[in-house]
């Protein structure tokens, strides 16, 4: 069945340095490709999204390129501050059957130290 | 401004006693999703609702029940029969039933259950 994968924390930065967590999917047909954001004790936030090989996501220095080659999508951002500390989700949704449905992978939980 | 309410923040059960969640939104979405969250690990679907007066078991739905009598509303049941309830529960919704390309889903700030 379909499914996301990515890289195992906890990653842990210093300030101002560059950001890379790993996602790869598996999926027949063309999935959308999301990345979620979570702060402790709070819901999911959508970050980005991408929707077709080739699309670059981005929002607030975050950055994702769908690569359907390489079924992967891999969360880049080239300078972490300490309120990016949260856990971070791939997710892919297609639609089954007659609804549109999100499988996440199980999250990768980033610490940002000053 | 618009967004989806979870209620309560934390919940506690005793054993035998069902426990209704609550999520209610106001940005006119058609569908309404659960999801259980443990920890490390990724969101797992309980149940979702494309439109009101119907809803389909997802993933993990033994031991769970819904109801979407209102578009606005999509309560979620923990029963006596879930025997590992705890864990952080969130509801979701997305703008439409059925998209050529799937929307995106927004979540609320979710329900933290716990057993006495």
């Amino acid at each position: 069945g379909d499914s996301v994968t990515q890289m195992e924390g906890p990653v842990t930065l210093s300030e101002e340095a560059f950001l890379t967590i790993n996602c790869t999917y598996t999926a027949t047909g063309y999935p959308s490709l999301f990345w979620y954001v979570q702060y402790p004790g709070e819901g999911l936030q959508l970050l980005l999204k991408a929707t077709k090989a080739d699309d670059k996501g981005s929002n607030k220095g975050f950055e994702a390129t769908y690569r359907k080659e390489t079924t992967s999508f891999h969360l880049e951002k080239g300078s972490v501050q300490v309120s990016d500390s949260a856990v971070y989700f791939c997710a892919l949704s297609k639609i089954y059957g007659n609804t549109g449905k999100l499988i996440f992978g199980q999250g990768t939980t980033l610490q940002v130290k000053p | 401004d618009g967004g989806i309410t979870q209620s309560p923040k934390y919940l506690f059960r005793k054993e035998g006693q069902n426990v209704t969640l609550s999520c209610e939104q106001n940005l006119n979405h058609d569908a309404m999703y659960w999801y259980r969250q443990d920890p490390g690990q990724g969101l797992r679907l309980i149940y979702y609702s494309q439109i009101v007066n119907d809803f389909q078991k997802g993933d993990i739905a033994e031991g769970y029940s819904v109801s979407r009598e209102k578009k606005e509303s999509f309560p979620l049941t923990v029963t006596s029969a879930q025997k590992n309830p705890t864990a952080f529960y969130l509801c979701a919704s997305s703008i439409d039933r059925v998209r050529a390309i799937p929307q995106p889903q927004h979540f609320g700030d979710g329900t933290r259950l716990s057993i006495l």
